[in-house]
């Protein structure tokens, strides 16, 4: 049980361009997501919270404009980066944590998605 | 504000040797503690975590945390890695009174020789 998946698992774009990795909790019901970023040889460094139907919240010194998330429902959230340059590629990996009492407190992670913008 | 460290960035240890990795944490009240492995290029995997109750906990693949609230600590251990053990490791801290955000540490990454 507690299953995320992310899509794409790797996706290599031009500088300029948008791409939308998607988040996925396959057999729970996820109130609260994470989208977190990691740099090669590095920790992970959460970029925002998301909660289903409502805005998310972003870390200090993580642009809104440049990384949309979108949680439209309570199996997926949705992360774009907009107009991607290359200091944007990075591992992108989120996270879900289940609505149930008891559980809400874990974060289960997917595999990620491996950027790289040329 | 919450921290973890990891004083080891790496750990190499035989196959079949006992391995114990460290992990410090600043927070003001008692948090959730976690371990998650990371293989390369994957996502991270959950080993185990402690929220109250018993300071020894058990988790996934053989792995075993202590909780000394005394040292802050909660050190992660496996009485015999085996080869499929190397991956890099994350000891995380986090606290319902912080939305449930995690703080990471550095990671430990363990190799393991034959």
């Amino acid at each position: 049980g507690a299953v995320v998946s992310q899509h794409p698992s790797r996706v290599i774009c031009k500088s300029g361009t948008s791409v939308k990795i998607e988040c996925r909790s396959l057999d729970f019901q996820a109130t609260t997501m994470f989208w977190y970023r990691q740099f090669p040889k590095k920790s992970l460094m959460l970029m925002a919270t998301s909660n289903e139907g409502s805005k998310a919240t972003y870390e200090q010194g993580v642009e809104k404009d440049k990384f949309l998330i979108n949680h439209a429902s309570l199996t997926l959230s949705t992360l774009t980066v907009t107009s991607a340059h290359p200091e944007d590629s990075s591992f992108y990996i989120c996270s879900a944590s289940p609505g149930l009492a008891g559980a809400r407190d874990t974060q289960y992670f997917g595999p990620g998605t491996r950027l790289t913008v040329l | 504000a919450q921290s973890v460290t990891q004083p080891d960035i790496h750990i190499t240890v035989s196959e079949g040797a006992s391995l114990e990795l460290r992990c410090n944490y600043s927070y003001g009240a008692t948090p959730y503690l976690f371990w998650y492995v990371q293989s390369p290029g994957q996502g991270l995997q959950l080993l185990l975590k402690y929220f109250s109750g018993d300071t020894l906990v058990q988790g996934i693949k053989g792995f075993e945390a202590e909780f000394k609230r005394s040292q802050s600590s909660f050190n992660l251990r496996k009485p015999s890695v085996h080869w499929s053990d190397a991956a890099e490791y994350f000891c995380a801290v986090g606290a319902r009174a912080a939305g449930n955000k995690l703080t990471f540490g550095g990671g430990t990454r363990v190799l393991v020789k034959p």
